[in-house]
């Protein structure tokens, strides 16, 4: 398997736009997580899905952040409008059992 | 509130030394406690997960011991190599419901 794979690995925006980011889970993966990684605040859960349905969307910022799962092989985290503050590192990862499996990663800076 | 706590941001140790990172936690009753590796610009790799019935795990030069009754989990790497250099980040379960929180990492540099 190919690992978890996230797209874009850089994203740049200018506030206010609409940003997409994109995951790929690990076939067979019945979890996936979508954390934030920033210098201040570390990493961040936002939001986590199990079997494609979400669970916890306590982590979610804001409501300009919203996430989907239609099906069990993909997942996307939205960001509407944008703002400079969403600016950092935002990981996907799944999970079978205990082990979480992450993404390499997008960066997005917002400008 | 729930907290984790790791000992330092930035660790420098000698080659060959044992490197030993520190992970308190406050507030929560953890099922499990795992250590993960991060190197720039790639996402965390898991290393090892220590259950809270068990006191330590070993796996090739690492070590993690975990003390429920301190709340505090201990992460040694022994004869360290620069290889070894990266962020190390310890992580809980929240209500044993898969969902990991994480501390803020250690950054070691092993120097040659």
């Amino acid at each position: 398997d190919a690992g978890v794979i996230q797209s874009p690995r850089h994203e740049v925006t200018e506030m206010g736009q609409e940003v997409t980011l994109r995951c790929k889970p690990i076939s067979g993966h019945d979890y996936l997580f979508w954390y934030r990684q920033t210098m201040m605040r570390g990493l961040e859960l936002l939001i986590y899905f199990n079997n494609n349905v979400p669970i916890d969307d306590s982590g979610m910022p804001e409501d300009r952040f919203s996430a989907k799962m239609p099906n069990a092989s993909f997942s996307t985290l939205k960001i509407q409008p944008s703002e400079p503050r969403d600016s950092a590192v935002y990981f996907c990862a799944s999970s079978l059992d205990t082990e979480a499996f992450f993404g390499q990663g997008t960066r997005l800076t917002v400008v | 509130s729930q907290k984790i706590e790791q000992n330092s941001e930035a660790l420098n140790i000698q080659e060959g030394k044992t490197a030993t990172l520190t992970c308190n936690y406050t507030n929560y009753s953890p099922a499990y406690l795992q250590w993960y590796r991060q190197d720039p610009g790639r996402g965390p790799v898991f290393l090892l997960l220590i259950r809270e019935n068990e006191k330590e795990k070993r796996k090739e030069r690492l070590k993690v011991t975990f003390d429920t009754t301190l709340k505090q989990s201990l992460f040694h790497i022994t004869a360290s190599q620069p290889a070894d250099s990266a962020t190390y980040l310890c992580a809980l379960d929240k209500t044993a419901a898969r969902q990991l929180t994480f501390g803020s990492g250690t950054q070691l540099t092993v120097l040659p």
